[in-house]
């Protein structure tokens, strides 16, 4: 199976911070690679998917890049609205999903 | 607008089952994967499986091999997670989401979007 290693784990930024998160996978995913948003009480919200697609309607502040088995999810000027848990999820055939271990982002 | 909508909250003791059902609306739900995904309490999010609700056709992840079981109703838009032999470390907000569309054994937009708004089950003596 293949393994998502999410980093960092917490991180605490200021409003109008540039946040990054990274993901690594475990052997090449191509750019199978899809970010969402999930907060305290709530499902998780698609934002990014195919590793550098954003989602419509989400804000352009947020933004994937990567490919083969190092990932970046990047929110460009942090808001107070973006305090959540963000995990990355990688897909692969046949069929299978795995999460990363998700970064709960705090406002310093 | 697309929504799935899923049944309530479920308290079971050990070693029961439980089935956890999941509505769609505002899309053809034939059309795309369901997936079902938990999250115990302060935990990160685990998948459980897929299934094509065209073909009937299921996919688990090894750790829920024999004991979850998915299936749906196409008649009335509803997909079913039943999870069995439960124990206390299944405790846990149950997802489901709509996926990408498996054809010939491979998964094409693979993203979950959206989810429903989550079962919880609780398991205890």
């Amino acid at each position: 199976d293949i393994q998502m290693t999410q980093s960092p784990s917490s991180l605490s930024a200021s409003v109008g911070d540039r946040v990054t998160i990274t993901c690594q996978a475990s052997q090449d995913i191509s750019n199978y690679l899809n970010w969402y948003q999930q907060k305290p009480g709530k499902a998780p919200k698609l934002l990014i998917y195919d590793a550098s697609n954003l989602e419509t309607g989400v804000p352009s502040r947020f933004s994937g890049s990567g490919s083969g088995t190092d990932f970046t999810f990047t929110i460009s000027s942090l808001q107070p609205e973006d305090i959540a848990t963000y995990y990355c999820q990688q897909y692969d055939n046949p069929p299978q999903a795995t999460f990363g271990q998700g970064t709960r982002l705090e406002i310093k | 607008q697309v929504q799935l909508v899923q049944s309530g909250a479920e308290v079971k003791k050990p070693g029961a089952s439980v089935k956890v059902s999941c509505k769609a609306s505002g899309y053809t739900f034939t059309s795309y994967d369901i997936n079902w995904v938990r999250q115990a309490t302060g935990q990160g999010l685990e998948w459980m499986g897929w299934m094509n609700p065209n073909s009937g056709n299921t996919g688990y992840a090894q750790k829920f091999q024999g004991r979850v079981t998915m299936t749906r109703n196409t008649s009335i838009s509803t997909a079913y997670m039943e999870l069995s032999s439960l124990r206390s470390e299944d405790t846990a907000v149950y997802y489901c989401a709509r996926g990408g569309q498996t054809k010939g054994g491979s998964c094409y937009s693979c993203w979950f979007d959206p989810w429903g708004q989550g079962t919880l089950v609780t398991v205890s003596s």
